[in-house]
């Protein structure tokens, strides 16, 4: 069955860095559109970024632009986040999620998340 | 941007119940439209996209409608399982997810 499962979450300082990885399985990775999106505690949702399977397109929300870095190694089905200057409006749990379609930017699968606290 | 608005925040209704959540784009977004529903702890579930499309293994009571800025998901019957938040997302130009509904118990 897919499975995508995120690492690397933490508690970490503001102003330091953190790297996200998304851990894909069940299906061929090298022809899927991943996404991250997270949630803050208690909050909704928010797109943040994503990678076309080639690596060669990325798009990022203008509240992560600058600062986060997506990233993907079809050899080894993973994705990450690379997420440079946190503040705590950051703190959330941050998720990986499957594009279902190839142009339509809805999500089929998704990971649980990991945690990512930005306290100082 | 597009703005996605739910409404109402919070629904309180009893097992059995058909039940109604609406989701207004302050612009259209054709049928670009996808439905979540997320329990507490748990990732978001694609239950509906394309507006109207239930997803793979999605039971038939939730339905799915509307075009351009007016959406709404139905739950024919609510069971048990279903007290949860729900959340539309449009995908006609970048992602933007509603507030949420918060279907809970009466």
């Amino acid at each position: 069955q897919v499975l995508l499962v995120e690492s690397g979450g933490g508690v970490v300082q503001p102003g330091t860095s953190l790297r996200l990885s998304c851990a894909a399985a069940g299906f061929t990775f090298s022809t899927y559109t991943i996404h991250w999106v997270r949630q803050a505690p208690g909050k909704g949702l928010e797109w943040l970024a994503v990678m076309s399977p080639d690596g060669t397109v990325k798009y990022y929300a203008d509240s992560v632009k600058g600062r986060f870095t997506i990233s993907r190694d079809n050899s080894k089905n993973t994705q990450h986040l690379q997420m440079n200057s946190l503040g705590a409006e950051d703190t959330a749990v941050y998720h990986c999620a499957r594009q279902g379609d190839t142009y339509r930017w809805f999500f089929d699968y998704w990971g649980q998340g990991t945690l990512v606290t930005v306290s100082s | 941007e597009i703005v996605m608005t739910q409404s109402p925040a919070t629904l309180s209704v009893s097992p059995g119940e058909r039940v109604t959540l609406s989701c207004r784009a302050s612009q259209s977004v054709s049928t670009n439209l996808a439905w979540y529903q997320q329990k507490p702890g748990q990732a978001p579930r694609l239950l509906i996209y394309g507006a109207s499309t239930r997803a793979t293994g999605i039971p038939a009571r939730f339905s799915g409608s509307g075009s351009g800025t007016e959406f709404t998901l139905t739950i024919s019957s609510l069971q048990s399982e279903d007290f949860a938040v729900y959340y539309c997302q449009q995908c006609d130009n970048g992602v933007t997810f509603g507030g949420g509904t918060k279907v809970e118990i009466k």
